[in-house]
């Protein structure tokens, strides 16, 4: 079974360009999670949906951050304007109700 | 007080060792555990569920929960260098649907 698929893998762009961030979760799944990593903040929760609906936006940082879910088989994370202290690995993952959730790959993001 | 706590480490045991593994929570109604393990540059990827009180075990992987402590541990029996990573604690608190709460991660190095 295909996994999580997040696109891209690496991204490196400079500060005030908008950047998108790409994710499929597993086929069925109807939970998906937005995560950001840092060395100093650790894995924190930015967004999570349920069947396309945001249930909690708590974790996004600040209005720069926007996330969508158009359908069951596709998400973004969009950050406009992009800022360095953005730079972090962006994961997404996915589960069924009440089950573990599974990760993709991560995009590495750098701002510079 | 953070809501998933872990000792960052690193923690060092030697090879065929057990590896005692620990983290403590703030939710008392919490009711499903998770932990992942996390290779340097790779996504998190999950090896034990508990969502009762006692012992589950896994191969050498054995998580211990005890709700009344607010405690779960995971041990690593016959430990391995391809064991050495971070191992990341989650816990599914109340009235959260599927959003896990993540520790910061405990990194375990095991030695030839």
């Amino acid at each position: 079974d295909a996994g999580v698929i997040q696109s891209p893998r690496h991204e490196v762009t400079e500060m005030g360009q908008e950047v998108t961030l790409r994710c499929k979760p597993i086929s069925g799944h109807d939970y998906l999670f937005w995560y950001r990593q840092t060395m100093m903040r650790g894995l924190e929760l930015l967004i999570y949906f349920n069947n396309n609906v945001p249930i909690d936006d708590s974790g996004m940082p600040e209005d720069r951050f926007s996330a969508k879910m158009p359908n069951a088989s596709f998400s973004t994370l969009k950050i406009q304007p992009s800022e360095p202290r953005d730079s972090a690995v962006y994961f997404c993952a996915s589960s069924p109700h009440q089950q573990p959730q599974h990760f993709g790959d991560g995009t590495r993001l750098s701002i510079l | 007080q953070k809501e998933v706590e872990q000792n960052s480490g690193p923690l060092s045991v030697p090879e065929g060792a057990i590896a005692s593994l620990n983290c403590t929570y703030s939710d008392r109604g919490s009711q499903s555990f998770f932990w992942y393990r996390q290779y340097s540059g790779k996504s998190p990827e999950l090896i034990m569920s508990i969502y009762s009180n006692g012992d589950q075990e896994d191969g050498r992987f054995t998580a211990q929960l005890n709700k009344a402590s607010q405690y779960v541990s995971l041990l690593i029996r016959d430990s391995q260098p391809s064991d050495s990573a971070t191992y990341l604690c989650a816990v599914k608190g109340t009235g959260t649907a599927s959003k896990l709460t993540f520790g910061t991660g405990t990194r375990l190095q095991v030695t030839l």
